[in-house]
Formats: C-alpha cells, sequence, structure tokens
C-alpha cells in the first residue's frame, strides 16, 4: 500500500465550478499535512498546510480526519488558472515529506 | 535569496555513463531532499539529509545511486553506471526546521534527465 494515496484524475470542470480532492495516508502517526500544487514540466509549491480544524484560504478549504486518516482540498468558483496538478503531502516524521502521485485539474471555460 | 539552485537542468547521457546532479539548498535552510519523478511513480522522496547527515535513503532505488552533502550549501546525487529507466525529474528541495511542524519545502526548478 502506498503511503500517500490520491486519484489521478483529471478532473474536467468549467469555470465557477466547485471541486474536491481526497487523500488518504497509511502512517496513523503522521505529524503534519500539506497540499502543494503543481504546473506543467514546474516544480511543486505549497498552496496551503492542513489543520485538524480545517482551514480556509480565499476559495480553498483543506481539512483533516485524524480517525479516518484522510485529508481533502476543496476548491470553489474554479478559475481557469486553477488548471495543475494538486499534491497531497504528508510529514511521517522527522521531517519526511511524502508526496501523493497528485491529482490534475482541468478547468475549461 | 535566490531559492534552490540545481544544475544542470537538462542532461542527456548514454546509458553507462555516470550522472552527477547537484544541487545548492536555501542559505539557512537545515534539511535537504531528493526526489525524482515520472509519470508511472509520481514524485519519491530518494534520500534527505539533516544538517548535512542522510536521515533516511530508504528510497535510493539501488546501488548505483548515491549522494553527498559535503557541506551545508551542497549536495550531488549520483548515478553509476546510467540506464535508461533512470530517465525522469530531478528535484531538490530543502526546508528550515524554525518553522516546526509546518515547514514549507522549496524546490529547485528540477534537471530532466534522459538515458538514451
Amino acid at each position: 500500500r502506498k503511503e500517500v494515496e490520491q486519484d489521478p484524475g483529471p478532473f474536467n470542470v468549467p469555470e465557477g465550478a466547485t471541486v474536491a480532492f481526497n487523500c488518504t495516508y497509511s502512517n496513523s502517526a503522521s505529524q503534519s499535512f500539506f497540499w502543494y500544487r503543481q504546473d506543467c514540466r514546474k516544480e511543486p509549491k505549497l498552496l496551503m498546510s492542513v489543520y485538524s480544524s480545517g482551514n480556509e484560504d480565499g476559495r480553498f478549504t483543506a481539512q483533516l480526519n485524524r480517525a479516518s486518516q484522510y485529508i481533502s482540498l476543496l476548491i470553489r468558483d474554479s478559475k481557469l488558472s486553477d488548471s495543475a496538478t494538486y499534491l497531497c503531502v504528508v510529514n511521517t516524521g522527522f521531517q519526511k515529506l511524502v508526496f501523493g502521485t497528485g491529482t490534475r485539474l482541468l478547468v475549461s471555460p | 535569496d535566490a531559492g534552490v539552485i540545481q544544475s544542470p537542468r537538462h542532461e542527456v547521457t548514454e546509458m553507462g555513463q555516470e550522472v552527477t546532479l547537484r544541487c545548492k539548498p536555501i542559505s539557512g535552510h537545515d534539511y535537504l531532499f531528493w526526489y525524482r519523478q515520472t509519470m508511472m511513480r509520481g514524485l519519491e522522496l530518494l534520500i534527505y539529509f539533516n544538517n548535512n547527515v542522510p536521515i533516511d535513503d530508504s528510497g535510493m532505488p539501488e546501488d548505483r545511486f548515491s549522494a553527498k552533502m559535503p557541506n551545508a550549501s551542497f549536495s550531488t546525487l549520483k548515478i553509476q553506471p546510467s540506464e535508461p529507466r533512470d530517465s525522469a525529474v530531478y528535484f531538490c528541495a530543502s526546508s528550515s526546521s524554525l518553522q516546526g511542524l509546518n515547514t514549507e519545502a522549496f524546490f529547485g526548478q528540477g534537471t530532466r534527465l534522459t538515458v538514451v
């Protein structure tokens, strides 16, 4: 079983739609959680950290369910510029960052 | 700060040749990571260092791969001998423990390796 699992997609949505991505992780001792964004042929960049209480940054909402070992990312009012691959990332301990394979999002006009 | 700097950006080499990838982390960062990215396997952590010491190299695929960090501002990933299946994008990233558990990893632009 992979340490971090994501649906690879692609998710094809129209502009303005709401879309949600999920991620599961296998190590119950994992300490912190993140979503990164990667544009085509570019390096990954931090989108947001994920806290147990849930957190929001503009149109983006991230949630963590430790009991189910599950992380989610919700994007509201999708923009064309949101088209990218979204990577779920888990700090499994000692700052070891394990990445999921990513979920590809395509937002169309 | 210039960010994480990797070189070369692109490398094409023949099977059997030695390949050396280089990375300069962000100044002051005490963690350095080497990742490999392919379409099939995504981003795989190969090895990471803390204060120049390797912490976990369980992701290194085989003995042909080796990594060093002789000082806080430089790391290398070497493949000897290289094989076509090593073709991938290799990313270096660095982070700072001063940020605690929610530390952000900053990535270099990657080295696109093609072994023919």
